[in-house]
C-alpha cells in the first residue's frame, strides 16, 4: 500500500526556516517524480513544487521562488522541502505528492494527509 | 502562468441529481493535461481524473471527464451522499501547474 508521511511543520517566526520531510512506501520512490501542494487555512490548493525521480530536474511555484528549496534522497526514500525567509502567507497544509511519471509533466496520483506550517509573529 | 477559473463556485444539489463543474483556461492547455481532485473536510485532495478524461484507479464510473483546449467539464452522474465535497481542476501542462479556485458541491 503506497503511504506518504509528511513531518517537520511547526510554529515558526517571520523571516524564519524549516525543513519538512516527506518519507515514502509502497512504491519504487526513484521511479516517481514527487510534489508538494499546499493549502492555507480555509483555502483552495495551491502547487509549490516538483523533482524529477532523480532529483536533476526541479520547478517552483513564483510565489516561494528562490526561498524554497524541493530536494529527494532515494536511498531514503525521503523528500525534502527546505523553507527559507519564511513569510505569513506561507501558512498552510503543506501536502507532498507521488506523480504519476519520472519526469516532471505530470500530476500527482496520490497526496499524504498533510503537515501544518503556521508563520507568526 | 494558465489560469483556471471554475464555475460554479459552489453547487446545491441533492443526492441522485447530476453535477456538472466547469474549468476555464486562460489559455490552452497542452496536451489537455487537466486532473480533477475531490477534497472533503480535513483529508488530502484525491485525483479522479486525468488527461481530461481518464479516470484514476479506483473512481466510481459516474464521474466522467470531458473537454479541450481552454474548456473542461467534470460531471457526476448520480450523486452519491460520499460525493459531496470540493472539485479542484488543476492543468500541468505547463509550468508552473496551476487549480481552479475550487467548487464546492453541498446536499441541498
Amino acid at each position: 500500500e503506497e503511504q506518504l508521511m509528511e513531518s517537520g511543520g511547526g510554529f515558526v517566526q517571520p523571516g524564519g526556516s524549516l525543513r519538512l520531510s516527506c518519507a515514502a512506501s509502497g512504491f519504487t520512490f526513484s521511479s516517481h517524480a514527487m510534489s508538494w501542494v499546499r493549502q492555507a487555512p480555509g483555502k483552495g490548493l495551491e502547487w509549490v513544487s516538483v523533482v524529477s525521480g532523480s532529483g536533476d530536474r526541479t520547478f517552483y511555484a513564483d510565489s516561494v521562488k528562490g526561498r524554497f528549496i524541493i530536494s529527494r534522497d532515494n536511498s531514503k526514500n525521503t523528500l525534502y522541502l527546505e523553507m527559507t525567509s519564511l513569510r505569513a502567507e506561507d501558512t498552510a497544509v503543506y501536502y507532498c505528492g507521488k506523480d504519476s511519471y519520472p519526469h516532471t509533466y505530470g500530476y500527482s496520483n496520490y497526496l499524504g494527509q498533510g503537515t501544518l506550517v503556521i508563520v507568526s509573529s | 502562468e494558465v489560469v483556471l477559473t471554475q464555475s460554479p463556485d459552489t453547487l446545491s444539489l441533492s443526492p441522485g441529481e447530476s453535477a456538472t463543474v466547469s474549468c476555464r483556461a486562460s489559455q490552452s492547455v497542452s496536451n489537455d493535461f487537466l486532473a480533477w481532485y475531490q477534497q472533503k473536510p480535513g483529508q488530502a485532495p484525491r485525483l479522479l481524473m486525468f488527461g481530461a478524461s481518464s479516470r484514476a484507479k479506483g473512481i466510481p464510473d459516474r464521474f466522467s471527464g470531458s473537454g479541450s483546449g481552454t474548456d473542461f467539464t467534470l460531471t457526476i452522474a448520480s450523486l452519491a451522499p460520499e460525493d459531496f465535497a470540493v472539485y479542484y481542476c488543476q492543468q500541468y501542462g505547463t509550468s508552473p501547474r496551476t487549480f481552479g479556485q475550487g467548487t464546492t458541491v453541498e446536499m441541498k
